[in-house]
């Protein structure tokens, strides 16, 4: 059964790095998310992402982010310049597109120390 | 706005013991989707159900059964016969009628079950 990938499972980095968190969505799927969730709490809305843009981005996405599909294939976020308050699991989702489910990644955590 | 709760933070049951986790949206479309989830403790998010808003009828997957109610804006989970696998976060979300909408997730209720 198809699946949503994501790479790494666990990102460790230092205050103030660039990192790439990469998915793989499944392959007829049009529609891109990024959520996160910080550790014990809720799973939070990042961005939406169809035709190669951006559709919807909830207020946590500044400027530090960024989402990319630079392939048929590969979906990425990307944080400039990470801060403590980065550390979470960060996951992707795809759906085909309206009235779907939206199928999770098994995410990756990123810590920033 | 839209909004998802789950009041309860926390549930304790025993093995072989019935639980209900409790959901409750707030939306103004008319159209739209409510889903479960579930997250064990390795930490992916389980795809469990999901209904659109013109759907009322209740749905049962084995154990599991879900009852959607509009008049109370509710769509409540029950597991029959609860097992020690059951024990993980279980998140109630909501999605709105377009195309590419977030999902909406409520803060989750923790289910412990014990043998």
């Amino acid at each position: 059964e198809p699946e949503v990938t994501q790479t790494p499972s666990h990102q460790v980095t230092q205050m103030g790095q660039e990192v790439i968190l990469r998915c793989v969505p499944i392959s007829n799927h049009l529609y891109f998310y990024w959520y996160r969730q910080i550790l014990g709490q809720k799973v939070e809305f990042l961005v939406s992402f169809y035709n190669n843009e951006i559709s919807e981005k909830s207020e946590i996405f500044d400027d530090q982010f960024s989402v990319e599909r630079p392939d048929g294939s590969n979906f990425t976020l990307k944080i400039r310049s990470t801060k403590l308050e980065d550390s979470a699991m960060y996951f992707c989702a795809s759906c085909t597109g309206f009235a779907d489910t939206q199928y999770f990644g098994p995410g990756t955590r990123l810590t920033v120390l | 706005a839209q909004k998802v709760t789950q009041a309860q933070t926390e549930i304790s049951v025993v093995e072989k013991e019935d639980v209900t986790l409790d959901c409750v949206y707030e939306t103004r479309d008319t159209t739209y989707y409510l889903f479960w989830y579930k997250q064990p403790p390795s930490g992916e998010l389980v795809f469990l159900i999901r209904r659109n808003s013109f759907d009322e009828q209740n749905e049962i997957s084995g154990r599991y059964s879900w009852n959607f109610q509009k008049s109370t804006s509710s769509f409540n989970f029950t597991i029959t016969a609860s097992q020690v696998v059951d024990s993980a976060v279980y998140f109630c979300a909501l999605e709105g009628g377009q195309a590419g909408t977030a999902l909406i997730f409520g803060k989750g209720t923790t289910l412990s079950v014990s043998s």
